[in-house]
């Protein structure tokens, strides 16, 4: 009865290749959201999905292509793994509706990405 | 844009004595404003939220934060710090009016807080 998981957990690869981390919720939520969070902790949020549209796209490099087949799936593709890429992703989902703050956002547990 | 800074990276207490984190933030509107809890190697945990409704708000696991607008503050406490406590904390506020009406939360840097026997 997972809220939000996260496949892989953890990710080893080699810089230059192409890698996708899957995320699935079964909140019923609309908005699905993916994170990154560096070797210091500092947490930053990279991506949204609303209903399978992208509303919030932070300064990220294009090697990096979220992809919502549905409303509870957001994968994220990063093609070109370079060693910055490094960290733990998150992806989370929430019950936002436009206009609303208020709800909180649930977390999946983190995947976390080596790439040497 | 919003931001909240916190003002202590590591918080050390001993088990039994309060638990006090540190949270300022930056808002030109009345914010909403959250409290995650990160334990080692996991996902993270909402511990309370605050949206403009009571200032006292309380959170799971005995934690409360209270809303101080005079003090642009949001600071976490808990009467008596539990081994289990130890963790990262991170203090959020939600940048709603300057991310298209839809709910981008910004985190602070986290305080890590260690709990002694």
């Amino acid at each position: 009865d997972t809220a939000v998981s996260q496949t892989p957990k953890y990710l080893v690869t080699q810089m230059g290749n192409d890698k996708s981390i899957k995320c699935e919720q079964n909140l019923g939520h609309d908005t699905m959201y993916w994170y990154k969070q560096d070797s210091k902790k500092f947490l930053k949020i990279m991506f949204s999905y609303n209903n399978k549209e992208l509303i919030i796209n932070e300064t990220v490099p294009n090697r990096f292509s979220p992809k919502s087949p549905d409303k509870a799936h957001l994968n994220l593709h990063i093609n070109s793994l370079e060693l910055g890429d490094s960290a733990v992703y998150f992806c989370a989902s929430s019950q936002d509706e436009k206009g609303e703050n208020s709800y909180e956002q649930y977390f999946g547990p983190g995947t976390r990405l080596t790439v040497t | 844009a919003q931001s909240v800074t916190q003002l202590d990276s590591h918080v050390s207490v001993s088990e039994g004595t309060p638990v006090l984190l540190r949270c300022n933030y930056s808002s030109s509107y009345s914010p909403s404003l959250f409290w995650y809890v990160q334990h080692p190697n996991k996902g993270l945990q909402l511990l309370l939220k605050y949206t403009s409704a009571a200032t006292l708000v309380k959170g799971i696991n005995g934690f409360e934060a209270e809303f101080k607008k005079s003090e642009t503050s949001f600071h976490l406490t808990k009467p008596s710090a539990h081994m289990s406590d130890a963790a990262e904390y991170f203090c959020v506020v939600s940048d709603l009016p300057f991310s298209g009406g839809y709910n981008k939360l910004i985190f602070g840097a986290g305080t890590r807080l260690a709990v002694h026997p």
